[in-house]
């Protein structure tokens, strides 16, 4: 059973601060990895694609795949309230050729003012 | 980014009565897209997935005949809620694949409350 893992949290940051989320998977082979945010009562919405070992950066955002350890990270800088959400980590599931996801239960983040 | 677009955004209906919701890719063709189903404070949960032109592959535990999923078109997915009942409220997402990437985008999600 291929899993994604993440800490449910709550984490908090004060604003400005670091938020560092992490994920773990159990598929060695994986390939393709994402980031989505849902904020309370909405529908998730794309950060990240991370498909290469190494970091990627994005605005605030940075992205950071290890495949050998078997984990993806996120970490947002300058933190701000509006951040606060809940960040789910996924993976495609290589068994088919859909994109179908693998997805995290998320990680609840808030950043207080 | 890529768009999806998805109707109706509330719905309240009738114990017994049947809902459609519509998911459109507005500026891609997606020859897959999927259905999610979340209740409060809880994860996303795959329902089906959804293929164009080919029957729609429901996840374990998914009743199929009360779920029905048409894809006509590689731009058009609609999920059928049938005989709703009070348990089937929820908060019902659609997501298509497509852009470049090749990368799951989601619709605005369909609140469902059965009265």
């Amino acid at each position: 059973q291929k899993e994604v893992e993440q800490n449910s949290g709550p984490l908090s940051v004060p604003e400005g601060a670091i938020a560092s989320l992490n994920c773990t998977y159990s598929d060695r082979g994986s390939q393709s990895f994402f980031w989505y945010r849902q904020y309370s009562g909405k529908s998730p919405e794309l950060i990240m694609s991370i498909y290469s070992n190494g970091d990627k950066e994005d605005g605030r955002f940075t992205a950071q795949l290890n495949k050998a350890s078997q984990y993806v990270s996120l970490l947002i800088r300058d933190s701000q309230p509006s951040d606060s959400a809940t960040y789910l980590c996924a993976e495609v599931d290589n068994a088919g050729n859909n994109r179908k996801l693998i997805w995290g239960l998320g990680t609840s983040l808030g950043v207080n003012p | 980014g890529a768009v999806v677009s998805q109707h109706p955004s509330r719905v309240i209906c009738k114990s017994g009565t049947s809902v459609k919701i519509e998911c459109r890719s507005l500026d891609f063709q997606a020859t897959t897209m999927f259905w999610y189903r979340q209740f409060p404070k809880q994860s996303l949960m795959l329902m089906a997935t959804s293929n164009e032109g080919s029957k729609a592959t429901y996840e374990q535990g998914v009743e199929k005949d009360k779920f029905l999923i048409n894809h006509a078109s590689l731009t058009l997915s609609t999920l059928t809620v049938t005989s709703a009942h009070p348990e089937d409220s929820s908060f019902y997402i659609c997501s298509a694949v497509g852009g470049v990437g090749n990368i799951q985008y989601f619709g605005a999600g369909t609140r469902l409350s059965v009265l």
